[in-house]
């Protein structure tokens, strides 16, 4: 499968702990982005990265979020000290950089995130 | 006012229905996309457009720039097309903003 791809795809934890999700891109994707998706509500941007440089970061993204792609491949996102807000479907998605600068972006399954 | 509205918020069809689905942008956008969300959460990506109008298979995508909205159908609906459908814009600034989303039901 050459697919964008999500660990875990559940993830049940406790108020107050950390968190860390994982995503591979497609491998020639420059292009990451992570998504916050809550129910019945569409998908919200939280930040993306060019190859390992992090471009762009939403402002809705308090500090208890972070996120890294070292090598330009992989990309983690960390949340410190959970909140029961924080539950919900964490997308990633890559994609290729063109001239145009008008991309595709093919989705991952989702880490869906419960704090209890 | 929300960057991206959709309508309707949910539709329901007959099977063999010819359904559209709206959305517009209130955003200078250097492109737009159409995406399917299944049930069990997986996201597909159908459209990217620009400019004019995409086709595949039963699934036709426009926009108009100029008046800032783009519209999907779905010819002769079948329930397998049953999911929630995402429109979602490209800024300039590269950020993605979606829609709330359609979500569709299609009936045999």
């Amino acid at each position: 499968d050459t697919g964008v791809s999500q660990d875990p795809r559940h993830k049940i934890t406790k108020r107050g702990q950390n968190v860390t999700f994982r995503c591979d891109p497609i491998s020639e994707h420059n292009r990451l982005y992570w998504y916050r998706q809550t129910l019945g509500q569409g998908p919200e941007f939280l930040t993306y990265f060019q190859n390992e440089a992090q471009l762009e970061k939403s402002r809705l993204l308090s500090d208890r979020f972070s996120a890294e792609r070292p090598k330009g491949s992989f990309s983690t996102l960390e949340i410190q000290r959970t909140e029961q807000g924080d539950s919900a479907m964490y997308l990633c998605a890559s994609s290729f950089d063109t001239p145009l600068g008008t991309d595709t972006q093919y989705f991952g399954p989702g880490t869906r995130l419960t704090v209890l | 006012k929300n960057e991206v509205e959709q309508s309707p918020q949910n539709l329901t069809a007959q099977e063999g229905e010819f359904i559209t689905i709206n959305c517009s942008y209130s955003v200078g956008i250097s492109a737009l996309h159409w995406l399917q969300q299944h049930p069990g959460g997986g996201i597909v990506s159908l459209f990217m457009l620009s400019s004019g109008k995409k086709k595949h298979g039963r699934l036709i995508a426009t926009i108009n720039i100029q008046e800032k909205h783009s519209s999907l159908h779905i010819t002769a609906s079948h329930p397998r097309d049953s999911a929630v459908y995402i429109c979602a814009v490209k800024d300039y600034g590269q950020n993605f903003v979606f829609g709330p989303g359609t979500r569709l039901s299609v009936l045999p």
